[in-house]
């Protein structure tokens, strides 16, 4: 499979841990991309990496979440001491340049 | 603020049936209109929008955007049941930034 890659694919967990994810993007494609999807919403943009560059970061990333792209292959995305509005389905995406955004299939996080 | 408005919300349609989804956008930049079809989990890609007034056309679906609207519609013709999913509709906003804002998704469901 040479698609966008995530893992796990569900994540229970409970409020106040941590817990991280896993993107590995389509293989030359410099540009990742992490949204958040809740039920009934569209994707809403967290962040983006050129490289292993962090450039754009949204308001909706708080202090708890970070992300990491540290050779400029896979990504991570951290969520510290979850709370229950947490609970959403994290989705990367990967794209060559500003090209048209590729999803993977996402990591659903619940927050018990 | 950036915003992506779809309608309807959600349709339920025969096989057979040819809908037409709409999309309206209200951005500070707009560099491309995109489409997306989300079925379970991924949102795969169906269309890019640049210029206004030309149709992009694959197989029984079509799309074309009106600047001057600030719209764009996704039309699909014989409608299957495969076609049921959400369909997306999202802007990439430039401007230094390299964010899609999405819509709120339409779910269509097609009966047999």
């Amino acid at each position: 499979d040479t698609g966008v890659s995530q893992d796990p694919r569900h994540k229970i967990t409970k409020r106040g841990q941590n817990v991280t994810f896993r993107c590995d993007p389509i293989s030359e494609h410099n540009r990742l991309y992490w949204y958040r999807q809740t039920l009934g919403q569209g994707p809403e943009f967290l962040t983006y990496f050129q490289n292993e560059a962090q450039l754009e970061k949204s308001r909706l990333l708080s202090d708890r979440f970070s992300a990491e792209r540290p050779k400029g292959s896979f990504s991570t995305l951290e969520i510290q001491r979850t709370e229950q509005g947490d609970s959403a389905m994290y989705l990367c995406a990967s794209s060559v340049g500003p090209g048209t955004p590729l999803f993977g299939s996402g990591t659903q996080l619940s927050v018990l | 603020e950036d915003k992506v408005v779809q309608s309807p919300l959600s349709l339920v349609v025969h096989e057979g049936d040819t809908v037409t989804l709409n999309c309206s956008y209200e951005v500070t930049n707009f560099r491309s209109l995109l489409w997306y079809k989300q079925e379970k989990k991924a949102p795969t890609f169906l269309f890019m929008l640049t210029s206004s007034g030309i149709e992009k056309k694959s197989g029984r679906l079509s799309s074309i955007l009106d600047k001057k609207e600030l719209s764009s519609i996704l039309n699909i013709t014989a409608t299957q049941t495969g076609d049921s999913a959400i369909y997306l509709c999202a802007v990439a906003t430039g401007g230094g930034s390299e964010k899609l804002v999405f819509g709120k998704g339409m779910k269509l469901t097609v009966n047999p």
